[in-house]
């Protein structure tokens, strides 16, 4: 069974930090995903890692991916109140199949 | 363009009732995938359609769950007898081949 971990699980940083959330998984898989959750919406696709070594930004977040490792990292640069929120990553098996996600990370960045 | 929608956006029901939740996933994705939410908990896979195959039902907590995709395109997930526990946001993505699954704004549903 696939088993999907993130830590912390909860962090609270001040603006103009950086930060990392860590996301493990138990079994070989080549697909992951993070996603963000703002209060009472859906899930918002951040990043989409489909190989090892993989490495993508997008404003102040950086999301890499070590298959070996079985582990990915959501990188927080420089951060900014509007990034609170709850971050997941999710993993799938294979090609189209479902995925698991992990426990999510609330975060809440303090002016 | 048009992403994933889902219908109602709430849905408050009595304990016993059935309910049926709408998703209509973005116009050409083979794949359809329902999760629900609950309060404070994290996501929970219910069930999984690709294209022509037999869908994928191994999360549906219990019989009373079912879920039909009708023309490759439009799904439905039906709760009979519904339940207080049964309480949550359901949400359903879309996606083709193994680029992103798209979320929708999800259905929450109140037994109360």
């Amino acid at each position: 069974e696939l088993k999907v971990e993130q830590n912390p699980l909860f962090l609270s940083m001040q603006e103009g930090k950086n930060y990392t959330i860590y996301c493990n998984y138990s079994t070989t898989s080549d697909r992951l995903y993070w996603y963000r959750q703002d209060p009472g919406k859906s899930l918002e696709s951040l990043f989409v890692l489909l190989s090892n070594g993989a490495v993508k930004q997008e404003g102040r977040l950086m999301a890499s991916l070590d298959t070996k490792a079985r582990l990915s990292t959501l990188h927080i640069t420089a951060a900014v109140h509007d990034l609170s929120a709850t971050y997941f990553c999710a993993v799938d098996m294979a090609r189209g199949s479902r995925l698991t996600f992990g426990e999510g990370t609330q975060l809440t960045v303090n002016p | 363009g048009a992403g994933v929608s889902q219908s109602p956006s709430n849905k408050v029901t009595e304990k016993g009732k059935d309910v049926e939740l709408r998703c209509d996933p973005i116009s050409g994705h083979t794949a359809l995938y329902w999760y629900r939410q609950s309060l404070g908990q994290g996501l929970e896979f219910l069930i999984y359609f690709q294209g022509n195959s037999a869908p994928d039902k191994s999360g549906l907590p219990s019989d009373r769950f079912s879920a039909e995709r009708t023309g490759g395109s439009v799904s439905t997930l039906t709760i009979q007898r519904t339940q207080q526990e049964d309480s949550a946001v359901y949400l359903c993505a879309s996606s083709l081949d193994t680029r992103g699954k798209y979320f929708g704004p999800g259905t929450r549903l109140t037994v109360l």
